[in-house]
């Protein structure tokens, strides 16, 4: 079946500007993720959500960030006034819960360039 | 500390010939499960390998087999008969206890395989 999808894949915006990306996980995974990751870097754990509990956004870097998500379905995360160091990669993933490996299944990413 | 360590930024292969990737990796928590992750530079993240800890043997996925040292706490990837697409970064993660939520990445490594 379809994988997980990204929109935008490529963003630029101006410092300031708020931006929303979106993630369109794996149907039938309760679990969803989102990382950050910098130029040349590993993976930030960002936020997560499994099925209709409270998400754990612990990983969220400042009051800027947030995310949401409708269900099992799609989710959006959100940068408000956004800065030069926000620019990075946002990947997407998203696993089936309960699958013994706990795979997590990432999307293309989208790339977000703040000027 | 570190929860992941990938003490290679950078490694070379002659094609077809096999090559080890290192990781490493810190927790106190008797479960636990290991993951390789493939990027090429087109961005998307492939899962690799999983092993779990207290998985008696050690992980094989076609070419790629994870050879597990838990006393050394050490999950190194190895590929054997290195093809020109396996040039890309490797991430090496560890999923902690039974949480879905802590997901730990390391640096990665970056593979070029030489013709």
């Amino acid at each position: 079946g379809a994988g997980v999808s990204q929109s935008p894949s490529n963003k630029v915006t101006e410092k300031g500007k708020d931006v929303e990306l979106r993630c369109d996980p794996i149907s039938g995974h309760t679990a969803l993720y989102w990382y950050r990751q910098r130029l040349g870097q590993g993976l930030e754990f960002l936020i997560y959500f499994q099925g209709n509990s409270a998400p754990d956004k612990s990983g969220l870097p400042s009051d800027r960030f947030s995310a949401e998500r409708t269900g099992e379905s799609v989710s959006t995360l959100t940068i408000q006034r956004t800065q030069q160091e926000d620019s990075a990669v946002y990947l997407c993933a998203s696993s089936p819960h309960g699958d013994r490996q706990e795979t997590q299944y990432f999307g293309p990413g989208t790339r977000l360039l703040v000027l | 500390a570190q929860k992941i360590t990938q003490t290679q930024p950078g490694m070379f292969v002659q094609e077809k010939e096999a090559v080890t990737l290192d990781c490493t990796y810190d927790t106190s928590d008797p479960s636990y499960g290991l993951f390789w992750y493939k990027q090429p530079s087109s961005g998307e993240m492939i899962f690799l390998i999983y092993q779990g800890s207290y998985d008696q043997q050690n992980a094989t996925e076609g070419r790629y087999s994870l050879n597990f040292q838990k006393a050394r706490k050490s999950a190194n990837l190895v590929i054997s008969a290195s093809q020109l697409g396996d040039s890309a970064m490797y991430f090496c993660a560890m999923r902690e206890g039974n949480n879905f939520n802590k997901f730990y990445f390391g640096s990665g490594t970056k593979l070029n395989v030489k013709p």
